[in-house]
């Protein structure tokens, strides 16, 4: 399947502090990126969609000022977390949409302390 | 009510015996359904697509049911590595790529 890489892998940060989580795609262009938090023993929620070249479009209830995202090229999206509190602390994984289906990141671990 | 559901589990399951699961979506219209996997702390992992008219992919095997609109999926000969989550998704049918994901279902293969 397609490959798709996410880094940093794990951050530790303070409160306060903001984190930006690169996704890419390695293999292929993706024109649509997905961002998705999750929270243990609890099911992916989708965060925001990423459109390369546009705004991201935001799922209800998520603070585009506070979850900046940026698609500026076919096969890099990041993530920013700005202000991070522990509240933010979670799993975000990333995925990239092919013709097919979706293909996801490791993932990136955030401990906001 | 949520748009997919799945029983979490766990299913116990003796090393080489057959389990399998179902996954119910409540938008008529959607799509696309796909099983993944998800392993402890990890990304999940494509598993198969599931086509309408059910597919298998070597002990793997997906049924889509569109009347009572559910999904199942079938472990045979069940492997010690094939303990994990299984996440059931659909595809939203008025947007695509748009994946709706249901909480998973615990498999837990012993020895």
């Amino acid at each position: 399947g397609a490959v798709v890489s996410q880094h940093p892998s794990r951050v530790i940060c303070k409160s306060g502090t903001s984190v930006k989580i690169e996704c890419r795609s390695l293999d292929f262009q993706a024109t649509t990126m997905f961002w998705y938090r999750q929270f243990p023993k609890q099911s992916l929620m989708l965060m925001a969609t990423s459109n390369e070249g546009s705004k991201a479009t935001y799922e209800q209830g998520v603070e585009k000022d506070k979850f900046l995202i940026n698609h500026a090229s076919l096969t890099l999206s990041t993530l920013t977390v700005t202000s991070a509190h522990p509240e933010d602390s979670s799993f975000y994984i990333c995925s990239a949409r092919t013709s097919q289906t979706q293909y996801f990141g490791p993932g990136t671990r955030l401990l906001v302390l | 009510r949520k748009e997919v559901e799945q029983d979490p589990g766990p299913f116990n399951v003796p090393e080489g015996a057959t389990v399998a699961f179902n996954c119910t979506y409540s938008n008529s219209a959607s799509q696309s359904f796909f099983w993944y996997r998800q392993d402890c702390r990890k990304e999940p992992k494509l598993l198969m697509s599931v086509y309408s008219s059910g597919n298998e992919d070597g002990r793997f095997t997906a049924q889509l049911n569109r009347a009572s609109q559910y999904i199942s999926l079938l472990i045979r000969d069940s492997k010690l590595s094939d303990s994990a989550t299984y996440l059931c998704v659909v595809n939203g049918a008025d947007s695509w790529g748009k994946f709706q994901f249901g909480a998973g279902t615990q498999v837990v293969v012993t020895p």
